[in-house]
């Protein structure tokens, strides 16, 4: 079966401009998470969707991040404006609901120069 | 809230030696228990997860992990690594099936011939 898949793979952008990235879970998964891995520490989760509601987005900074999931398939995650400190790896995953499977796709580099 | 410390940041094993990597984790209600390996430029791939039952748990690639209530450990082991099993090691809890994981540091096993 097809995994899940993100884009772009890498992105390099200035401070303040803004970013987007798009991630097509597996068909059928109706959970979707989003996790932010800075360099040196494990992923940290920024919002979870299950179809197109959102279940937790406790550590997601509102001021600057912002995601969607419109017809609870694929989904995008924002930034507007960029810092520095947002480099990082932003890792999409999905699963089935109520399952402890969270199948990762291969994430997109961001740099903020 | 939950939080997991993996006490060691890189392992450097010779191929055909054993390894243990070492995962504590702190929570005050059960949890759910797993290890994910990172390849270079690639997404988190389950190696085993902790469910309930037997404290042992066999995973993929030859890994396995044990499951030590009273030290709140859940330490991962292969008797035998080889140079492909050179990654990034994740441990990580969850409180709730389909819920978000909180992930440890990292440790980055190095395997050298």
């Amino acid at each position: 079966e097809a995994g899940v898949a993100q884009s772009p793979r890498y992105k390099i952008i200035e401070k303040r401009q803004s970013v987007a990235f798009w991630c097509n879970p597996i068909s059928g998964h109706a959970t979707l998470y989003w996790y932010q891995q800075i360099l040196g520490q494990g992923p940290k989760l920024l919002i979870q969707f299950q179809n197109n509601g959102v279940v937790d987005d406790s550590q997601l900074p509102k001021d600057r991040f912002s995601a969607e999931r419109l017809k609870g398939v694929d989904s995008t995650l924002k930034i507007q404006p960029a810092k520095l400190e947002d480099s990082a790896v932003y890792l999409c995953a999905s699963s089935l609901v109520g399952t402890l499977k969270q199948f990762f796709g291969p994430g997109t580099r961001l740099t903020v120069l | 809230a939950q939080s997991v410390t993996q006490l060691d940041s890189q392992v450097p094993v010779f191929e055909e030696a054993p390894v243990e990597l070492r995962c504590n984790y702190s929570s005050s209600v059960s949890v759910y228990l797993f290890w994910y390996v990172q390849y270079p430029n690639q997404g988190l791939q389950l190696l085993l997860k902790y469910l309930s039952g037997s404290t042992l748990v066999k995973g993929i690639n030859g890994f396995e992990a044990e499951f030590n209530k009273s030290q709140t450990s859940f330490h991962l082991r292969k008797p035998s690594v080889h140079i492909s099993d050179t990654a990034e090691y994740f441990c990580a809890v969850s409180r709730d099936q389909g819920g978000k994981l909180i992930f440890g540091q990292g440790t980055e096993l190095s395997v050298k011939p």
